[in-house]
């Protein structure tokens, strides 16, 4: 099995472009989730879905971001305009029910 | 005050030592406990799992938890320069990796 797989590893950007990260999560998972990870907050939640669909987006800093799952085999965060504070790493995660999590390698983003 | 605390302050430990790391945390709801290890540029891959209070065990790591104190232990017997790594808490009330809580972790280096 590949994992979780995440691209683009690395985006640089300039403020107010559009960020697209995209995710396909482990075969046969039904639930999967967003974090980002900084130095000075550690690891968020921003969103999680459960057999494709939202159930918790309380951790969705503002309505510049937004993520969808039209499959159970893809998912996006995209962040519309970005800003310099979203620079961070962004990870996808997937589970099956309640099981351990398996993560993504991360999107390094970096807002200029 | 933040629902897990982890002092993310880094370790340097000479090959061989014992490394000690822990948490604490303030939601008395919490039940299910983690240790997640995360190589550079990589995601957190999940370590130890733990229910409830009581010890566990696996190889060389050993994870501790105290729900009466609120606190958490990660024990690495023999540590190696491999175990060199950030090691992230986590932990999480009856809905399980739904809603977990991850501390800031701790930067861990493994001197040869």
């Amino acid at each position: 099995d590949a994992g979780v797989i995440q691209s683009p590893r690395h985006e640089v950007t300039e403020m107010g472009q559009e960020v697209t990260l995209r995710c396909k999560p482990i075969s046969g998972h039904n639930s999967l989730f967003w974090y980002r990870q900084t130095m000075m907050r550690g690891l968020e939640l921003l969103i999680y879905f459960n057999n494709n669909v939202p159930i918790d987006d309380s951790g969705m800093p503002e309505d510049r971001f937004s993520a969808k799952m039209p499959n159970a085999s893809f998912s996006t965060l995209k962040i519309q305009p970005s800003e310099p504070r979203d620079s961070a790493v962004y990870f996808c995660a997937s589970s099956f029910r309640e099981e351990k999590l398996f993560f993504g390698s991360g999107t390094q983003l970096s807002v200029l | 005050q933040k629902e897990v605390e982890q002092d993310p302050g880094p370790l340097s430990v000479p090959e061989g030592a014992i490394v000690s790391l822990n948490c604490t945390y303030s939601n008395s709801a919490f039940q299910y406990f983690m240790w997640y290890r995360q190589y550079s540029r990589k995601g957190p891959e999940l370590l130890m799992y733990t229910y409830s209070s009581g010890n566990k065990e696996d190889g060389r790591f050993t994870a501790q938890v105290d729900k009466s104190s609120k606190y958490i232990s990660l024990f690495i017997r023999d540590s190696q320069p491999s175990d060199s790594a950030t090691y992230l808490c986590a932990m999480s009330g009856r809905n399980g990796n739904n809603r977990l809580a991850f501390g800031k972790g701790n930067q861990v280096v493994v001197i040869p």
